[in-house]
């Protein structure tokens, strides 16, 4: 079954706003994944935040990671075309949850309109 | 370094074909991953090795699927027969130690089984 469900499943935006996409999932975690993937291409790595860290950032993105709720939300600054693309979370489960997979959501598909 | 390395990235056959994917992973990574993605199932684990040992094996649909990993340079996908419903994108991916670190994604084998 699939641990993490990204919310909205589309966004369309325009270039230069602000992007939020969010990711709630049921068990405990090790860590949460964002990954980007445009089309017809593999999936890129975009950040890694920890169960015991609760916001990271990497250049115009920004994670945030609420364990209590069991959500993440990503932010991504300033959009531009370029960041058209689906974006995954995804999550690594504790040690001894009886299963090691990074398990991946369905995606948001974002949309940056020029 | 090159990344994950796939080949072939496009292949169309016949239903009841053999149909083989090759991975090369990150040099240095001692762990790949095998990933099916389609529309309805998203991004699904096939199956994951550790240091060249199968580990987890559960995602693999049926006998009809096998993979190998002869050393850590090299892995092989295979479908035998191959069915319509195998058609979908074929990722690989490596980490540097384990599932819930940073995954490396090829760039997939599309499949289309006729």
């Amino acid at each position: 079954s699939q641990q993490g469900e990204e919310d909205p499943q589309a966004l369309s935006i325009q270039e230069g706003e602000n992007a939020t996409m969010n990711c709630s999932y049921k068990t405990s975690i090790n860590n949460l994944q964002w990954y980007r993937q445009n089309s017809g291409r593999g999936l890129v790595h975009l950040i890694l935040i920890r169960s015991n860290e609760r916001e990271k950032h990497s250049g115009r993105l920004r994670v945030t990671l609420d364990t209590s709720k069991k959500s993440s939300s990503l932010l991504i600054t300033a959009s531009r075309a370029a960041d058209t693309a689906s974006y995954f979370c995804a999550t690594a489960p504790t040690a001894g949850a009886g299963s090691y997979q990074l398990t991946f959501g369905k995606g948001t598909k974002l949309s940056v309109i020029p | 370094d090159a990344g994950v390395i796939q080949s072939p990235r496009h292949e169309v056959t016949e239903m009841g074909q053999e149909v083989t994917l090759r991975c090369k992973p990150i040099s240095g990574h001692n762990s790949l991953f095998w990933y099916r993605q389609t529309m309805m199932r998203g991004l699904e684990l096939l199956i994951y090795f550790n240091n060249n040992v199968p580990i987890d094996d559960s995602g693999m649909p049926e006998d009809r699927f096998s993979a190998k990993m002869p050393n850590a340079s090299f892995s092989t996908l295979k479908i035998q027969p191959s069915e319509p419903r195998d058609s979908a994108v074929y990722f690989c991916a490596s980490s540097l130690d384990g599932p819930e670190e940073t995954q490396y994604f090829g760039p997939g084998t599309r499949l289309l089984v006729l």
